[in-house]
C-alpha cells in the first residue's frame, strides 16, 4: 500500500532550528510537497521537490532523496508564528497526492 | 480578492438529510478537488475535476457526489448524511494538474448527528 510517515508532534525553542522528516512509500513518484496548516485554517503551500537535493526559500528549506524515499523540511530562526502542523504529501505514478497525517510543531519561548 | 470560498463555514446536520457544500474559485483554475480531514489522518481525496465538465473519484468517494458545470464552481453533495461523514471538508484548486500547487478554501466543519 501507499504510505507517508512523519512524526506526530515536535517541540522546539524560538530562535532555534528544527527538522521535520517524512518518509514515503508510493507506487511511482512524481514529486513531494510540504504544506503548512495553522490550527483551524486551510493548508498553504511551502515547497515542491521533484529532484534530489536541497531547495532553500528564506527560513525554510526542503530536501529530497528519491532513492531513500525521504524528505525533510528545515525551519531556521524559529518564530512563534511557525507553530502549526506541517503536512508532507507525495505525488504517485497516477498523479494522485498521498498525504501524511501532519506533524504538529510547538514552539516554546 | 482572488481565492477560493466555501459555504457554509460550519453545519450541524441530522443523519439522513441531504446537504450540499459549496465551493467557488475566481482564479480560473482548471483543476478542483474535495478533501476531508479527520483527526490523526491525512487529507483524503473525495472527488476531483481536471476541467469543467469532467469529474473523477478519489480515495473515499462513497456517499458523495460532485458536479462541475463551469470553471468556477465545484459543489459537493451528501445524498443522505451519516455520522461517519462528520469531518472538516476542504475544497482546493490548481491551475493545471495535481503537480501544481493546490490552493485551499477555508473549509467547512460538518457534524452529522
Amino acid at each position: 500500500g501507499q504510505n507517508i510517515d512523519q512524526p506526530t508532534e515536535m517541540t522546539a525553542t524560538e530562535g532555534a532550528i528544527v527538522q521535520i522528516n517524512c518518509t514515503y512509500q508510493t507506487s511511482g513518484f512524481n514529486g513531494l510537497f510540504w504544506y503548512q496548516q495553522h490550527a483551524g485554517e486551510a493548508p498553504t503551500f511551502l515547497s515542491y521537490n521533484v529532484l534530489d537535493g536541497l531547495e532553500e526559500k528564506g527560513r525554510f528549506s526542503s530536501f529530497l532523496s528519491r532513492s531513500k524515499g525521504y524528505s525533510y523540511l528545515l525551519l531556521k530562526e524559529l518564530q512563534m508564528k511557525d507553530s502549526a502542523s506541517y503536512l508532507c504529501a507525495a505525488l504517485d505514478s497516477n498523479y494522485q497526492l498521498i498525504w501524511g497525517a501532519g506533524t504538529k510543531l510547538i514552539i516554546k519561548p | 480578492i482572488a481565492g477560493i470560498t466555501q459555504a457554509p463555514t460550519s453545519q450541524i446536520l441530522a443523519a439522513g438529510r441531504r446537504m450540499t457544500l459549496r465551493c467557488t474559485q475566481d482564479m480560473r483554475h482548471n483543476a478542483m478537488y474535495w478533501y476531508r480531514q479527520d483527526l490523526g489522518l491525512g487529507l483524503r481525496l473525495i472527488h476531483y475535476s481536471n476541467t469543467a465538465g469532467t469529474t473523477g473519484k478519489g480515495e473515499v468517494p462513497d456517499g458523495y457526489s460532485v458536479s462541475r458545470a463551469n470553471t468556477d464552481d465545484f459543489p459537493l453533495t451528501l445524498a443522505s448524511a451519516v455520522p461517519s461523514q462528520t469531518s472538516v471538508y476542504f475544497c482546493a484548486s490548481s491551475s493545471g494538474g495535481p503537480e501544481d500547487t493546490q490552493y485551499f478554501g477555508p473549509g467547512t466543519r460538518l457534524t452529522v448527528l
